[in-house]
């Protein structure tokens, strides 16, 4: 049962147009909710983050947005460069009961063209 | 500050065979978190230490899988009886764990091949 899932596996979008990734969870539980940025043969690297209480987080040119009656969250980049070309990971934890395990989705790979 | 490590970046062994892959968390970092990443998939835990002990195991697919990290910092993930399907890249994270909502950092991975 697939909790975290990105329906889309990849994506190509024009340089300094507005890239954006979906991710929809099925767990009323999440509360937490992190995008993370993966190349090739490294690590993930920690992009942006959002509370259940939000709605919206904005750090530069990333925006996460969470609609909770939808179960359904994005990233928007704006404006898209070759350098955010990458796999992206949607990642979910549920704070109550002390272990925030994180369930990932399978990832988008955004491709950004010059 | 130095980012999470993880040794050897890449371990190749036969079927049957035992392994030992090494975490070094962030320096004050006291939560750790082993997950296993497959070709096309999203990482998916294994098991979550809170100091010295396993906070949370119920991500280990079996018994040859077991996690030590016995002074609460360096952890080490041990496979017994390595099987084909063991092959993937096992990524480790820490994280401060100061509240509810923590940011987990993760490491490069050691990518486990098994022949």
């Amino acid at each position: 049962d697939q909790q975290v899932k990105q329906n889309s596996p990849s994506l190509s979008v024009q340089e300094g147009r507005i890239s954006i990734l979906n991710c929809d969870y099925t767990n009323s539980m999440f509360d937490y909710f992190l995008w993370y940025k993966k190349y090739p043969a490294e690590g993930p690297t920690f992009l942006i983050s959002i509370s259940s209480i939000k709605d919206k987080n904005e750090d530069g040119r990333f925006t996460v947005f969470l609609n909770k009656s939808a179960k359904h969250l994005s990233l928007h980049i704006v404006p898209s460069q070759p350098g955010d070309s990458a796999v992206y990971f949607c990642a979910a934890s549920a704070g109550l009961g002390g272990t925030y395990k994180y369930i990932f989705g399978t990832g988008t790979r955004l491709k950004v063209l010059a | 500050g130095a980012g999470v490590s993880q040794t050897p970046s890449n371990k190749v062994t036969e079927k049957g065979k035992y392994v030992e892959l090494r975490c070094d968390p962030i320096s004050g970092h006291t939560a750790l978190y082993w997950y296993r990443q497959s070709l096309g998939q999203g990482p998916e835990f294994l098991i979550y230490f809170q100091g010295t002990g396993a906070a949370d195991d119920s991500g280990l697919p079996n018994d040859r899988f077991f996690a030590v990290r016995p002074e609460g910092s360096v952890s080490t993930l041990k496979i017994q009886r390595t099987e084909r399907g063991d092959s993937a890249v096992y990524l480790c994270a820490s994280s401060s764990n100061r509240g509810p909502s923590e940011t987990q950092y993760f490491g490069p991975g050691t990518r486990l091949l098994v022949l």
